[in-house]
């Protein structure tokens, strides 16, 4: 069973649509997290759940939301996507807030035209 | 802010070469520090973390000792293999409350030849 899972791999589409990611974890960890990697690889947090709650809200564009429906399952939306949206997004999943190891899921790969 | 400083990229090296990867911070108080490994088409991993000053991480053949005293957090493999070839990323860990997200560095290409 993957630990953590994105849908989708892969996402394709024109400026100023709106699009989704979804993360679920089966590993029972209360906190999850997205990031945002670009084309030369460097790696940064977007947002953290912790139990639902949000707890790290990084410098980011409102038009990125994240929503946590229980602790298993992160998503993120993003509104009026721009070309420099294009990156690779990964969620993670920690067993509690400021447990040290992260597990990463697979990345879903944007691509904005 | 804490910040984290590792060697430029890429790095090519023959199999059974050894292999270092520097890695510098700088942070308040007394963080975590850590390797996470990418390998292609694929997120990350952990490969190694210490937690204290003077600890030794180590897995899979690799070695990093946190030095205090340089602020530093080397990677050290004694023979490379082929399969080691990825993105490694050092990172750290605030210790202050409230400040427990992961900061990373750049990455290192590795490409191991046969």
């Amino acid at each position: 069973d993957t630990a953590v899972s994105q849908t989708p791999k892969y996402l394709v589409t024109q400026m100023g649509n709106d699009k989704s990611i979804k993360c679920e974890q089966n590993l029972g960890h209360d906190t999850m997290y997205w990031y945002k990697q670009d084309s030369k690889k460097f790696l940064k947090i977007m947002f953290s759940y912790n139990n639902k709650e949000l707890i790290i809200n990084e410098t980011v564009p409102n038009r990125f939301s994240p929503k946590s429906p229980d602790k298993a399952h992160l998503n993120l939306h993003i509104n009026s996507l721009e070309l420099g949206d294009s990156a690779v997004y990964f969620c993670a999943s920690s067993l509690r807030r400021r447990e040290e190891t992260q597990y990463f899921g697979p990345g879903t790969r944007l691509l904005v035209l | 802010g804490n910040s984290v400083t590792q060697m430029e990229g890429p790095v090519t090296l023959s199999e059974e070469a050894f292999l270092t990867i520097n890695c510098t911070y700088t942070a308040t108080g007394y963080p975590s520090l850590f390797w996470y490994v990418q390998y292609p088409g694929e997120g990350l991993q952990l490969l190694l973390k210490a937690t204290k000053a003077d600890d030794k991480g180590s897995n899979k053949g690799f070695e990093a000792t946190y030095r205090k005293e340089t602020t530093s957090f080397h990677l050290e493999k004694g023979s490379v293999q082929v399969s080691d070839s990825a993105v490694y990323f050092c990172a750290l860990m605030g210790s202050n409350f409230g400040n427990e997200k992961l900061t990373f560095g750049t990455g290192t290409r590795l490409t191991i030849i046969p």
